[in-house]
């Protein structure tokens, strides 16, 4: 199984700081990385998949980059909106697996 | 408008069964592969299990098999999670969601439009 290990699991951050989140997998996946938001009693909703690509309609302050096994989540400018606990998730090969999440928090 | 919904959730005992079901509407499911997570209270998601556009694949999380089956029906475009000799690390959230179509082509795919949840308790 992939292992996904995320980091920090939880930051405090001020209106429109630049925040950065990292998901470091155990073996290289390529580019199969997805990023999910997912707010206090909703469903997740994917924000960045195959590593790099903004899903339609999603703020383009959401970045990703990476492959292999290390990637990371960027909110260039962080709103109030963008609370929340974001997971990684790999698709490259069953199980699919997810990261362990990581809070947001503004200050 | 792309709809999920998931229904038949709810309280059952250790040892029990549940099928949840998860009805599509705004799209033709059965066009799309369709899969099963899950969240624990105040946990991180965890895949559970995903089924071909034709029904004719499948797969489980290893710690599953076994115990659930995934199926769906297409002239109801709706997809079920049969839950058999449930136990108390069953309780979650489950989520029905569609993955997105690089799936079909070995490309990177993802957990594209999800249901809002139902929930599963499995206590005594």
């Amino acid at each position: 199984d992939i292992q996904m290990t995320q980091s920090p699991s939880s930051l405090s951050a001020s209106i429109g700081d630049r925040v950065t989140i990292t998901c470091r997998t155990s073996q290289s996946i390529s580019n199969y990385l997805n990023w999910y938001q997912q707010k206090p009693g909703k469903a997740p909703k994917v924000l960045i998949y195959a590593a790099s690509s903004l899903q339609s309609g999603v703020p383009s302050r959401f970045s990703g980059t990476g492959s292999g096994t290390d990637f990371t989540l960027t909110i260039s400018s962080l709103q109030p909106e963008d609370f929340g606990t974001y997971y990684c998730q790999q698709s490259y090969s069953t199980p699919l697996t997810f990261g362990g999440g990581t809070k947001v928090e503004t200050k | 408008q792309v709809q999920l919904e998931e229904s038949g959730g709810g309280l059952v005992k250790p040892g029990g069964s549940l099928r949840l079901s998860c009805a599509a509407s705004g799209f033709t499911s059965s066009d799309y592969y369709m899969g099963w997570i899950r969240q624990a209270p105040g946990k991180g998601l965890e895949w559970v299990s995903y089924i071909s556009s034709s029904g004719s694949t499948l797969f489980y999380a290893d710690s599953l098999k076994g115990r659930f089956t995934i199926s769906r029906d297409t002239a109801k475009n709706s997809l079920y999670l049969q839950m058999d000799s449930l136990r108390a690390e069953d309780t979650a959230v489950y989520y029905c969601a569609s993955l997105s179509p690089g799936i079909w082509f070995r490309e990177p795919f993802y957990f594209d439009y999800w249901g809002q949840g139902t929930l599963v308790s499995v206590s005594s």
